[in-house]
Order: structure tokens, then sequence, then C-alpha cells
């Protein structure tokens, strides 16, 4: 069965540090997506990347960066100089393949980042 | 671009009662999804409608159901509340599926007392 694991349950930095957030999924498919999406205090799910499982070229953008490694099924996210604003609940999802051609999210449980100034 | 919008923003309920929770899709998505997030957990999917049709569903009961327009809108539709319903709801669109980035919006938190 599809599963996305977020061991992290929480994690408390202070501004300007570096962080990273873990990301484990299992699945039996050759072909899937992963995605990364931040949920501030307001509750809406912000899209930050999508990436799917053929290109595991690592992808830098601002301070955001991702490590994608099918060898051990990780799709960790890092935070660079991390800022107050960053605080959020961030989920890992897997699109779940076997569901036809519904995309359905499979979701981690997330981890809540606090930055503190 | 308009982005995904809901309403209402906040619902409360009383056990056995029905509700009824709206979705605007992104301009230029054909698909939406419905997913049901309770407190401290990652959200569930609920399911998905294209082409007003259910193109597929998770593990949730009958009671919950839906419809899409032919504007893409959706309505979700929860029947005989249960106290374990209060959530947030959240509703996403996207151009047909398949691992297409879904886009949220700010959802609904459903409290059934």
């Amino acid at each position: 069965a599809q599963k996305v694991t977020q061991a992290q349950t929480e994690i408390s930095v202070v501004e300007k540090e570096d962080v990273t957030l873990d990301c484990v999924y299992e699945t039996r498919d050759t072909t899937y997506y992963l995605f990364w999406y931040k949920q501030p205090p307001s509750g809406e799910l912000v899209f930050l990347i999508r990436r799917n499982s053929f290109d595991e070229q690592n992808e830098i953008s601002g301070r955001y960066s991702w490590n994608f490694q099918k060898s051990t099924s990780s799709f960790n996210f890092t935070i660079t100089a991390s800022q107050v604003v960053d605080s959020a609940v961030y989920f890992c999802a897997l699109s779940d393949p076997g569901s036809g051609n519904t995309g359905k999210l499979i979701f981690g449980q997330g981890t809540t980042l606090q930055v503190k100034p | 671009e308009t982005g995904v919008t809901q309403s209402p923003t906040h619902l409360i309920k009383t056990r056995g009662q029905q509700v009824t929770l709206r979705c605007s899709s992104q301009s230029g998505h054909n698909t939406v999804s419905w997913y049901q997030q309770a407190l401290g957990q990652g959200p569930q999917f609920i399911f998905q409608y294209y082409r007003e049709e259910e193109n597929g569903r998770g593990n949730f009961p009958p009671r919950f159901s839906g419809l899409q327009f032919p504007n893409y809108s959706s309505e979700l539709n929860v029947n005989a509340l249960e106290l374990d319903d209060s959530a947030l709801y959240l509703c996403a669109s996207s151009f047909l599926g398949g691992g297409e980035t879904q886009y949220f919006g700010p959802g609904t938190r459903l409290l059934v007392l």
C-alpha cells in the first residue's frame, strides 16, 4: 500500500538556522508524483513543489531546496536561513497512481515548524 | 486568475443534521477533489469529480456525496452528521487528475455538536 511518513512531528529553530524536513514514502509503482505543501494557521494548503518519479534532480527555489532520492524513497525539504514567516505545518504527499487517473493525494502526518525570532 | 474559493468558512451543526459545502475551482481547471482534515492529521481523500461524474472515492461512507456543475464548481454533502465529522474540509482543483498539481482552497471548518 502507498504510504507517506513524516517522522518529525514538531521542529523548533531560531531564525536564520537551516532546517530539513524529512519525508519517506512507500509505493510499488514506478510512476508516481511527490508534492510538498505548506499549511499556515489560516488553513489553506499552499503548493510548493511537484516532482515526478523519473526526475531525481534536486531543485532549489530561493531559500527552499528539495532532495529526491529514489534509492531511499525519500523526498526531503530544506529551508535555508529560516524566517519567522516559514512557521507553518508542512505536508509531504504522494500521488497514488493506483487510484486510476484521479491523482488522489496521500498525505503524511505533517511536520509543524516553529521559527523563533 | 481566480484561485479556489470555498464557502462557508465556518459552520456549526448538530448531530444528525445535513450540511452542504461549496467550492469554486480555479479558472482553467476541470477537476475537483475533496479532502477531510481532522485536527492534527494530514488531509484524507474523500472523492473527486471530473466532467460532472465521480471519478474516484476514498474510504468514506455513502452519506458523503457530491456534485459537480457544468462550470466545474462542486458541492460536498454530508448527511446524518456525526461528531467525528468535525474537521476542516478542503477542496482542490486541477486540470484532469493523474499526478497533476492540485491547488487548494481555504477550507471550511465544520464543527458538529
